[in-house]
């Protein structure tokens, strides 16, 4: 299976910060990876798709970039309702796999 | 509105058997492939199983191969998952998942979730 590695596994910024987070895999995915958003109690929420593509209806505020094995996640400027895990997912290899997730809070 | 909405999870016993549903509205059902998957207490995410939109291609975890049949009835607009031998390593929140994209053409991208249904293993 393809191992997925996300740094930093938790982070705490400020509203208005520009928050990053890293995902790499330990093949080759091309663009083959999601990035999800999941609050706390709820289901996980799709924001990235192809590594770059924004997801119908996701603020713009998010984005995504990479391709091969490593890839980016970032939040331009950090809004309170931004808390939560982050994963990333690929899908170039079966089984699909998750990232360990990026725990984000305010600081 | 599309909604996913599992339901049959519960405390079953080790070696025990249960069935997941998951009913959709809001959406062509039959239109999309659908997925499992799972989110033991306080961890990360793991793809189950999937079923493309006429059930002609099924793939599982490892975890779950052997132990497990998914299947539909797109008249019901349906997902289910037949769980057997039931594992401590089970107990997770069940979510259902469709498909952004063809899983028989190797594309996983999960667009909507259910709210989830916990499956409880014990020992």
């Amino acid at each position: 299976d393809i191992l997925m590695t996300q740094s930093p596994s938790s982070l705490s910024a400020s509203v208005g910060d520009r928050v990053t987070i890293t995902c790499q895999a330990s093949q080759d995915i091309s663009n083959h990876l999601n990035w999800y958003q999941q609050k706390p109690g709820k289901a996980p929420n799709l924001l990235i798709y192809d590594a770059s593509n924004l997801e119908t209806g996701v603020p713009s505020t998010f984005g995504g970039s990479g391709s091969g094995t490593d890839f980016s996640f970032t939040i331009s400027s950090l809004q309170p309702e931004d808390i939560g895990t982050y994963y990333c997912q690929q899908y170039h290899h079966l089984p699909p796999t998750f990232g360990p997730g990026t725990k984000l809070d305010i600081k | 509105e599309v909604q996913l909405v599992e339901s049959g999870g519960g405390l079953v016993q080790r070696g025990g058997s249960l069935r997941l549903s998951c009913v959709v509205s809001g959406f062509t059902f039959s239109s999309y492939s659908m997925n499992w998957v799972r989110q033991a207490p306080g961890k990360g995410l793991e793809w189950v199983s999937c079923i493309s939109k006429s059930s002609s291609y099924i793939n599982y975890a490892n975890s779950v191969k052997g132990r497990s049949t998914i299947s539909r009835d797109n008249a019901k607009n349906s997902l289910y998952l037949q769980m057997h031998n039931l594992r401590v390593e089970d107990t997770a929140v069940y979510y259902c998942a469709r498909n952004l994209g063809e899983a028989a053409a190797g594309v996983y991208k999960f667009d909507y979730w259910g709210q989830g249904t916990l499956v409880t293993v014990s020992s």
